[in-house]
């Protein structure tokens, strides 16, 4: 049982390019979650989903899509990379329904900058 | 809107001694309150958390918080730091039928041996 995994690790872009953040969880969640990490400022939720086709904007959504396709999967898509959204971001997931009152599981995180 | 404060940037405690980390929340109803901890490279692992009931709560690694609805807080305590528990401490909040966890700023803790 890995939890929740992501990747990369690290990465670095040049403005304008693109690329997707990977988050797999194998607990069977329903419930999955991207936050992005900027220092000093805690974390702020950029997406989520209740379930497989079913995605909605948290806090801070701009410059940012999601899509999950599958259970497992809830990839983070950066179309068009600006320095802004250089960051951390981590994926999350939770099982029960009905809010965010179940505890959220986290992955170790993705350290991305963009140059 | 929901809102969490954490006053403290940064704590210094010595090994062996007590800890006490503040968070104080705005939110219009009755809350459910949070703790993450965070060590340096890795994710968030939950602490501990508050939804009813008594208002003492008790986590992992030996830590507790107490809800004051009075003073809207929820101060997370350890009756003896480990150098173990130097990380990151976040206290976050989530109002009824809401996804959105509203983390604070979060507190860093250095523990001196």
């Amino acid at each position: 049982n890995a939890g929740v995994t992501q990747t990369p690790k690290f990465r670095i872009l040049k403005i304008g390019q693109s690329m997707t953040l990977q988050c797999t969880q194998d607990m069977n969640h329903n419930y999955m979650y991207w936050y992005r990490q900027d220092p000093g400022m805690g974390l702020k939720l950029i997406y989520y989903s209740v379930g497989a086709g079913i995605t909605d904007k948290g806090e801070v959504p701009n410059g940012y899509n999601v899509s999950r396709s599958t259970t497992e999967d809830f990839p983070l898509r950066l179309e068009l990379a600006a320095p802004s959204q250089t960051s951390v971001y981590f994926c999350a997931s939770s099982h029960l329904a009905g809010a965010g009152t179940d505890t959220q599981y986290f992955g170790p995180g993705t350290r991305l900058t963009v140059l | 809107a929901q809102s969490v404060t954490q006053p403290d940037i940064h704590i210094t405690v010595s090994e062996g001694a007590s800890l006490e980390l503040r968070c104080n929340y705005s939110y219009g109803a009755t809350p459910y309150l949070f703790w993450y901890v965070q060590s340096p490279g890795q994710g968030l692992q939950l602490l501990l958390k508050y939804f009813s009931g008594d208002t003492l709560v008790q986590g992992i690694k030996g830590f507790e918080a107490e809800f004051k609805r009075s003073q809207s807080s929820f101060n997370l305590r350890k009756p003896s730091v480990h150098w173990s528990d130097a990380a990151e401490y976040f206290c976050a909040v989530v109002g009824a039928g809401s996804y959105q966890l509203t983390f604070g700023k979060g507190t860093k803790l250095s523990v001196i041996p």
